[in-house]
């Protein structure tokens, strides 16, 4: 079975800095997603980020990067300039590309704090 | 606003009750898919569905249920319920089967 593994609970970052949260996974697939979502306070569960596993090349968007190790089977995020609404739970999670089940399997997620 | 609703937002119930959650998908969305987040269980599968037809199951318990009915909206049946039952539960939707889901804001249930 995958699984997600955050082994970082909390994490804290001043505002305009930047901060790298890991995770690492295990599957015996060879064809995948990953994916970072983030979860506010208001509980709604937000895409940040995904990563094919067929892509050499890191995902980007705007202040979000990722960088995918894949024979180490490591996907952090990093997250540019900080800002104060980036504050939340930041969950990783794995699915596969295809056949089985399309389910999400989730990290179990770690907290950021954002410093003004 | 992902598009998917889910109501109730906020359900208080007591245990030994039953209830049932429901989720609309965005238009046009044939897959739901049934999570839970609890603390000490964190982020879990329950259960997909895809045009009305279960696809998966994961650690769902067998007192709770769900269906997909013909206008694709989804409804979790949770009964005989315990305290290990309060979390809250996510519906989310995607246009077929390996599309990016999007989460409906979630029903926090507590069961006192």
């Amino acid at each position: 079975a995958q699984t997600v593994t955050q082994s970082q609970p909390e994490m804290s970052v001043q505002e305009a800095e930047t901060v790298t949260l890991s995770c690492t996974y295990d599957t015996s697939e060879s064809d995948y997603y990953l994916f970072w979502y983030k979860q506010p306070p208001s509980r709604q569960m937000i895409l940040v980020i995904r990563q094919e596993a067929y892509k050499q090349q890191n995902a980007t968007e705007n202040r979000f990067s990722v960088n995918f190790q894949k024979a180490a089977k490591s996907f952090s995020l990093k997250i540019s300039d900080s800002q104060l609404g980036d504050a939340a739970m930041y969950f990783c999670a794995y699915r596969r590309a295809q056949g089985g089940s399309e389910k999400l399997v989730f990290g179990k997620g770690m907290k950021l704090t954002v410093n003004p | 606003d992902s598009g998917v609703t889910q109501t109730p937002k906020h359900l208080i119930t007591a245990t030994g009750q039953r209830v049932t959650l429901r989720c609309s998908p965005r238009s046009g969305d044939l897959s739901v898919y049934w999570y839970q987040q609890s603390l000490d269980q964190g982020l879990q599968f329950l259960i997909h569905y895809y045009n009305g037809e279960e696809r998966a199951k994961g650690n769902i318990l067998e007192r709770f249920s769900a269906q997909q009915f013909p206008d694709l909206h989804s409804e979790l049946n949770l009964s005989s319920l315990e305290l290990g039952d309060s979390a809250l539960y996510f519906c989310a939707s995607s246009v077929g089967l390996y599309n990016e889901q999007f989460f409906g804001p979630g029903t926090r249930l507590t069961v006192l």
